[in-house]
């Protein structure tokens, strides 16, 4: 039982660049959420998942997109990265979302040059 | 939307000493609200939660309390350890329970001097 895996773990990537960060847990979980985390800032709710095939805005969205095809996954995308953008992303997961406890993966650290 | 204020942003105790972190909310219909540590380059790690309708929670040395009607909680650590430096997050839920996300505090650095 492994949780919440994100991969890739650390990604450098250029100006204008794309690229997809994969969240996969294996609780059966319905709620899925990406979080980033920049210094001083705590966590920022980027978009958010309720169950397979639906996603919802959070409070920083732009510039990123998301998919929820599989209930164990769900992806995070960069079309076109900027240096705003470098950050600590987190993806965590909650059973049933409400009064529930969202349980975090190790993250993936994404520096944009 | 919810707003979190978290305080002190660095907090440095005596080994032994207890460790208190205080949070304010802004939304009255949030009704549940995790606690986090998060050391140096690894993931936040849920520590202790509590909900709208309990005014206090305890797992051996750390307790939570809940003020609603001032809406404001605290984290409070006892007999603290140099494993208890870290990073720690407040959070709450919104009327939403969390299943539309948390909303978190800047965070304070708990430092335990030996």
């Amino acid at each position: 039982n492994a949780g919440v895996t994100q991969t890739p773990k650390f990604r450098v990537l250029k100006t204008g660049q794309s690229m997809t960060l994969l969240c996969a847990q294996d609780m059966n979980h319905e709620y899925m959420y990406w979080y980033r985390q920049d210094p001083g800032m705590g966590l920022r709710l980027i978009h958010y998942s309720v169950g397979e095939g639906t996603t919802a805005k959070g409070e920083v969205p732009d510039g990123y997109n998301v998919s929820r095809l599989k209930k164990q996954n769900f992806l995070l995308g960069l079309e076109s990265a900027a240096p705003s953008q470098t950050s600590v992303y987190f993806c965590a997961s909650s059973s049933t979302g409400y009064n529930q406890p969202q349980h975090f993966g190790d993250g993936t650290r994404l520096s944009i040059l | 939307g919810e707003n979190v204020e978290q305080h002190p942003s660095t907090l440095s105790v005596q080994e032994g000493d207890s460790a208190v972190i205080k949070c304010t909310y802004s939304d009255s219909a949030s009704n549940y609200f995790p606690w986090y540590k998060q050391e140096l380059g690894k993931r936040p790690q849920l520590i202790i939660d509590i909900r709208s309708n309990v005014g206090e929670k305890k797992d051996q040395r750390i307790a939570v309390t809940l003020n609603k009607t001032a809406k404001h909680f605290s984290l409070h650590i006892t007999e603290t350890q140099p494993e208890d430096s870290a990073v720690y997050f407040c959070a709450a839920s919104g009327p939403g329970g969390g299943a539309d996300g948390l909303t978190f505090g800047k965070g304070t650095h708990l430092i335990i001097q030996p």
